[in-house]
C-alpha cells in the first residue's frame, strides 16, 4: 500500500513549543502532501512538496522530503493553542489518487 | 464564499433506508472526489469524477453510487444502509488530476449514523 504513516499518533505539548510530525511512504511519489483537520471540520491543505524538492516553508510550517527514506517530516514552530487538531500526510503517485496515512493527532495545551 | 459544500451536516437513519448526500464546489475545478472517514480517523477514497466522468472507483459497495449533473456537483446515494455505513463522508474537488500535483479542498463532512 502507498499509505503514509505518521508517527506518532497522538502528541501533546505546551503552547509555545515547536511540534514534529513525521511521515513514512512506501513506493515513489510525486509529492507528498500535509493537511490538517480540526475536530468536527473537512481538511486542510497546508503545504505540497514535491519529489524534487527537500524542503518548504510556509509561516510557521516546515516540511522536510527525504526520497531515499521514503520520510517526511511537518514541523510546527511555536505552536499555539490554536493548532489543535489531527494533522495527515497525503501521498500522490501520479496516476493514483492521493493516499491518506491515519494522522497525528497534536493537542497543544494552553 | 464556502468553496466546498455538503448537505446534510447530519445525518440519522435506520438500517435498511436509501438516503443522498449532496455536494457542490464553487472553485471550478474539474475534479471531485467522495472520501470515508471512519472512526478511527482513516479517510479512504470511495470514488472521483473528473468532468463528469466516473474515474475512480475503489473497492466500495455498488450500494453506493454516484452522479455527476455538472462538474460542479457530485451527489452519493446509498441504497439499504447497514450499520457498517456509520461514518463521516467527505466531498473533495481539486483542480488537476492524474500526474500532476493537486492540493485538495474539502467539504465540511456529512456525520452518517444509521441505527
Amino acid at each position: 500500500s502507498q499509505q503514509g504513516e505518521e508517527d506518532p499518533q497522538a502528541l501533546s505539548i505546551q503552547e509555545g513549543e515547536n511540534a514534529t510530525m513525521n511521515c513514512s511512504y512506501k513506493t515513489s511519489i510525486n509529492n507528498l502532501q500535509w493537511y490538517r483537520q480540526n475536530s468536527g471540520r473537512g481538511l486542510v491543505h497546508l503545504i505540497l512538496i514535491r519529489s524534487n524538492e527537500r524542503e518548504k516553508h510556509s509561516g510557521r510550517l516546515r516540511v522536510t522530503l527525504d526520497t531515499s527514506k521514503k520520510s517526511s517530516s511537518l514541523l510546527i514552530t511555536a505552536s499555539r493553542a490554536a493548532d489543535t487538531a489531527s494533522y495527515f500526510c497525503a501521498v500522490n503517485s501520479g496516476n493514483t489518487p492521493l493516499v491518506f496515512g491515519k494522522g497525528t493527532r497534536l493537542s497543544v495545551i494552553a | 464564499d464556502t468553496a466546498v459544500s455538503q448537505t446534510p451536516k447530519y445525518l440519522v437513519t435506520q438500517m435498511g433506508n436509501d438516503k443522498s448526500i449532496k455536494c457542490e464546489q464553487n472553485l471550478g475545478h474539474d475534479t471531485m472526489y467522495w472520501y470515508k472517514q471512519d472512526s478511527k480517523k482513516f479517510l479512504k477514497i470511495m470514488f472521483s469524477y473528473n468532468n463528469k466522468e466516473l474515474i475512480i472507483n475503489e473497492t466500495v459497495p455498488n450500494r453506493f453510487s454516484p452522479k455527476s449533473p455538472d462538474k460542479a456537483h457530485l451527489n452519493l446515494h446509498i441504497n439499504s444502509l447497514e450499520l457498517g455505513d456509520s461514518a463521516v463522508y467527505f466531498c473533495a474537488s481539486s483542480q488537476v488530476f492524474l500526474g500532476a500535483p493537486y492540493e485538495q479542498y474539502f467539504g465540511p463532512g456529512t456525520r452518517l449514523t444509521v441505527t
